[in-house]
């Protein structure tokens, strides 16, 4: 069974350009997260999907992130226009109980 | 509101001693605690899981923990550390707004182990 898949595994912009993170989540698994870690801090919520309803978006940090869900497969997290402050490993996760499988991250740098 | 406290950002053991992550949590109903890893380079994997079964948890690995209500804790352990073993472990609890056990993880800060020869 193939799992979470994160595409690309590294990206290096420019402050005001834009980025696009995508996730394929692991066959059949409704639910799926994102998740950022940034330099020397925790692991932190960013938002949920149930198919392709957002179930809680309560960790996005401001309107310059958008997240969407197409058809309840993959999703992808766009950055428009990044800052500094948005640079670290962005990690996608999907389950479908009280599991989450994750991802091996995007790391974003944002120069 | 549920939290994880994590202590010790870094433990350093010697090949073969007994391995000891401390995880404190605080949740106001019976939590979803988890344990996950992350080798150099690589993304979170699962290492163990509680949802109020047995407090006795057995990870992959080796590893396991135990459930400890009356003291708000789940310690990661494992008798015999190896050198592949060294890598940033994160302690995690079910948290945030939609409750029940699909909401997201809240995390602690993880703590790096090194595995002396």
């Amino acid at each position: 069974e193939a799992g979470v898949t994160q595409f690309p595994s590294h990206s290096v912009i420019e402050k005001g350009q834009t980025v696009t993170l995508r996730c394929d989540p692991i066959s059949g698994h409704d639910n799926l997260y994102w998740y950022r870690r940034v330099m020397g801090k925790e692991i932190k919520f960013l938002l949920h999907f149930v198919k392709e309803s957002k179930q809680d978006e309560s960790g996005m940090p401001n309107n310059r992130f958008l997240a969407e869900r197409t058809g309840g497969t993959y999703s992808t997290l766009k950055v428009q226009p990044a800052e500094l402050e948005d640079s670290g490993v962005y990690f996608c996760a999907s389950g479908v109980t009280d599991t989450q499988y994750f991802g091996p991250g995007t790391r974003l740098t944002v120069l | 509101a549920q939290s994880v406290t994590q202590l010790g950002s870094h433990v350093s053991v010697s090949e073969g001693a007994l391995v000891l992550l401390r995880c404190n949590y605080s949740s106001s109903v019976p939590p979803y605690l988890f344990w996950y890893v992350q080798y150099p380079n690589q993304g979170l994997q699962l290492l163990l899981k509680y949802t109020s079964a047995a407090t006795l948890v057995k990870g992959i690995n080796g590893f396991e923990a135990e459930f400890k209500k009356s003291e708000t804790s789940f310690h990661l352990t494992k008798p015999s550390a190896h050198m592949s073993d060294a890598a940033e472990y994160f302690c995690a609890v079910i948290g945030g707004n939609y409750g029940g056990s699909q909401g997201n993880l809240i995390f602690g800060k993880g703590t790096k182990l090194s595995v002396k020869p």
